[in-house]
């Protein structure tokens, strides 16, 4: 099975404090992906990698930058956090060739922004 | 760009009865993947079924069946014999053919079974 993981379940920071959410997959799989998800507005995407040392941004990457130095590692980073990033954070990947594609979820981590 | 649309934020059924999730999305690619996700309380989102556009046959996975659209653009969700471990939230999902992995998501829809 993949095994998409990241590094906390909950987390609380500060306001202006610089905050890594790390995620790891076991798969192999070229793509990953950063997702912000908040009640009524579904799933949206921050930015994702479809290789080591490449990323592109998504639709809402404004305050956050990303890094891919390993396949199997993605992070996300908040320079620094405002109390508007408070929101549960999903970390995804999947492989780029293959005939459907489909996306494997980590738990997810709900980050507070005090 | 594409969007996805679920008009349906909140929905209950009773247990062992039948519930259809509504899913439209707008596109102008002819070829393009769907998808719909659950996401249980507190739990990893996975996946429930997929369908590939280019296929009539409406896919189905046990309980899980879907009734694709492709004129209409509509992308449904029917499941049968709900079970209280059906709770969660659904998303749907669309995929164009060569877009290397990126997916647009609905809103969701949450999904109460109730005993």
């Amino acid at each position: 099975d993949v095994k998409v993981t990241q590094s906390s379940r909950y987390l609380v920071k500060r306001t202006g404090e610089k905050v890594f959410l790390e995620c790891v997959q076991d798969m192999d799989h070229e793509n990953m992906f950063w997702y912000r998800q908040d009640p009524g507005l579904g799933l949206r995407l921050i930015y994702f990698s479809y290789d080591v040392k490449m990323k592109e941004k998504g639709d809402i990457p404004e305050g956050y930058s990303v890094s891919r130095e390993k396949k199997e590692r993605f992070s996300l980073i908040l320079e620094s956090a405002s109390t508007n990033q408070t929101s549960m954070y999903l970390c995804a990947s999947s492989p780029y060739r293959g005939s459907y594609n489909e996306q494997f979820f980590g738990p997810g981590t709900r980050l507070t922004v005090l | 760009a594409q969007t996805v649309t679920q008009s349906q934020p909140e929905m209950s059924v009773q247990e062992a009865e039948t519930v259809t999730l509504s899913c439209t999305y707008d596109t102008s690619e002819n070829n393009y993947y769907l998808f719909w996700y659950k996401q249980p309380p507190s739990r990893q989102m996975i996946l429930v079924i997929r369908q590939e556009a280019y296929k009539q046959q409406n896919a189905t996975e046990n309980r899980f069946s879907v009734n694709f659209q492709k004129a209409a653009k509509s992308f449904s969700l029917k499941i049968s014999d709900s079970q209280l471990g059906d709770t969660a939230m659904y998303f749907c999902a669309f995929m164009r053919h060569t877009n290397a992995g990126k997916s647009t998501f609905g809103d969701g829809t949450t999904l109460t079974v109730k005993p």
